[in-house]
């Protein structure tokens, strides 16, 4: 079936460092990648997302990867800040017009 | 983000009694869902709604029904039949019927079933 994994499921860095979050998909017609951020007892919000026909899309400190051939994309956060700590998911839009989540990633930055 | 009101914000019930869990948007979005959200397995999809008067089952439906008999509005009722009924449920929308664009979520409703 359709679904997404993530990693790592925890993720702690010192403030400044980068931080990667990987994931990988199934559904070879997923077109559509958004990241979203949850911070603690608030709802997820949207933060990048990257399109099946682009590989790179960049925001200020935070890049989005896709590699289609692999099913992989990833999210890099530059520069680190405390307020960057929350929890992190990505998620694949497949071709069921469904968007189906991986399992989140939390990160801690260390000030 | 108010576009999205889900109420209540908490909710108490006892096994073996169904609920519903209310969700309004004034986004003018096309596309609704309901997800349910459980400490370390992300988000999982129970049912989802591209136009009025349709809906169709997500990963996890068992045990839930919705309806979709206005734009606005997409209510999840929890029936007695869901075996572990106490999580955290987020509603969501989507401007496409295809779904490819960004979520946007209501802040949830925490149901605790005792």
């Amino acid at each position: 079936g359709e679904n997404v994994e993530q990693h790592p499921s925890t993720l702690s860095v010192q403030e400044g460092d980068s931080a990667v979050i990987k994931c990988t998909y199934s559904d070879s017609a997923s077109n559509y990648f958004p990241w979203y951020k949850q911070e603690l007892g608030k709802r997820p919000q949207l933060i990048i997302d990257i399109r099946s026909n682009v590989g790179e899309k960049k925001d200020q400190r935070i890049a989005v990867t896709l590699n289609k051939t692999a099913k992989h994309f990833s999210l890099h956060i530059t520069e680190t800040q405390p307020e960057d700590s929350a929890v992190y998911f990505c998620a694949a839009h497949t071709g069921g017009f469904k968007t189906i989540f991986g399992a989140g990633t939390r990160l801690f930055v260390k000030a | 983000d108010g576009g999205i009101t889900q109420s209540p914000k908490y909710l108490f019930r006892k096994e073996g009694q169904n609920v519903t869990l209310s969700c309004e948007q004034n986004l003018n979005h096309d596309a609704m869902y309901w997800y349910r959200q459980d400490p370390g397995q992300g988000l999982r999809l129970i049912y989802y709604s591209q136009i009025v008067n349709d809906f169709q089952k997500g990963d996890i439906a068992e045990g839930y029904s919705v309806s979709r008999e206005k734009k606005e509005s997409f209510p999840l009722t929890v029936t007695s039949a869901q075996k572990n009924p106490t999580a955290f449920y987020l509603c969501a929308s989507s401007e496409f019927r295809g779904g490819d664009s960004p979520l946007h979520f209501g802040n949830g409703t925490r149901l605790t079933v005792t």
